[in-house]
């Protein structure tokens, strides 16, 4: 069983600039959502995927926008980068239709923002 | 709006003594999760609690769930260094993960 993986590992950007962050979901996984987590914070959630449509947004404004692949893997794009994004971008894959709906989580991408 | 309160947020426990996070949540909801967060790494699963009076174990941890007092315990039993870590309670709210502050364990000899 393949776990969530997520690319790059890193990245650094300026301000103003646009970025795109993957994530490949565990074998078997039909949903992913994705959370933004600042430096000494809990994650926040800004939106989950099922079947190739939004499934549900958090509070974050449109700029942030997201894409999933037949084969549920998703991007997540932000554009005109500010130096707030600067975080661990973290995605989590699932299974809608199980009771628990548990989440597993990726390794994360470390974005800074100049 | 829902609202997920984690307390304490920082805890420092001697290793061997017991202790226990809780976390109050303001919404009803029927799933209840934990993690734990090591420095710079991802969030491992812990528990998924999904019934009033859930009661799970794993080791040194036990994490309980009260629906009716919107309260979910997470008990530490003779803690070890290896425990030292942030750990999450999260409420799941049509398809709406909302994550508590966090509490930062340190778990000292």
């Amino acid at each position: 069983e393949t776990g969530v993986t997520q690319s790059p590992t890193h990245l650094i950007k300026t301000r103003g600039q646009q970025v795109t962050l993957r994530c490949s979901s565990q074998s078997g996984h039909n949903t992913v959502s994705w959370y933004q987590q600042a430096l000494g914070q809990g994650p926040q959630f800004i939106f989950q995927y099922y079947r190739e449509e939004e499934n549900g947004r958090g509070n974050f404004p449109p700029r942030f926008s997201g894409l999933q692949f037949p084969n549920y893997s998703s991007e997540l794009n932000v554009n005109a980068l500010e130096l707030d994004d600067s975080a661990l971008y973290l995605c989590a894959s699932s299974q809608i239709g199980l009771a628990s709906h548990e989440q597993f989580f990726g390794p994360g991408t470390r974005l800074t923002v100049l | 709006e829902l609202k997920v309160e984690q307390n304490p947020l920082f805890l420092s426990m001697q290793e061997g003594k017991n202790y226990t996070i809780y976390c109050n949540y303001s919404t009803t909801s029927d799933r209840l999760y934990w993690y734990r967060q090591d420095p710079g790494k991802s969030l491992e699963s812990l528990f998924v609690l999904l019934s009033n009076g859930a009661v799970k174990q794993e080791g040194r941890l036990m994490a309980s769930l009260d629906t009716k007092a919107r309260l979910s315990t997470l008990h530490i039993t003779a803690a070890v260094h290896d425990l030292s870590a942030t750990y999450f309670c999260a409420v799941d709210i049509l398809n709406d993960m909302r994550f508590g502050a966090g509490t930062r364990l340190t778990v000292k000899p």
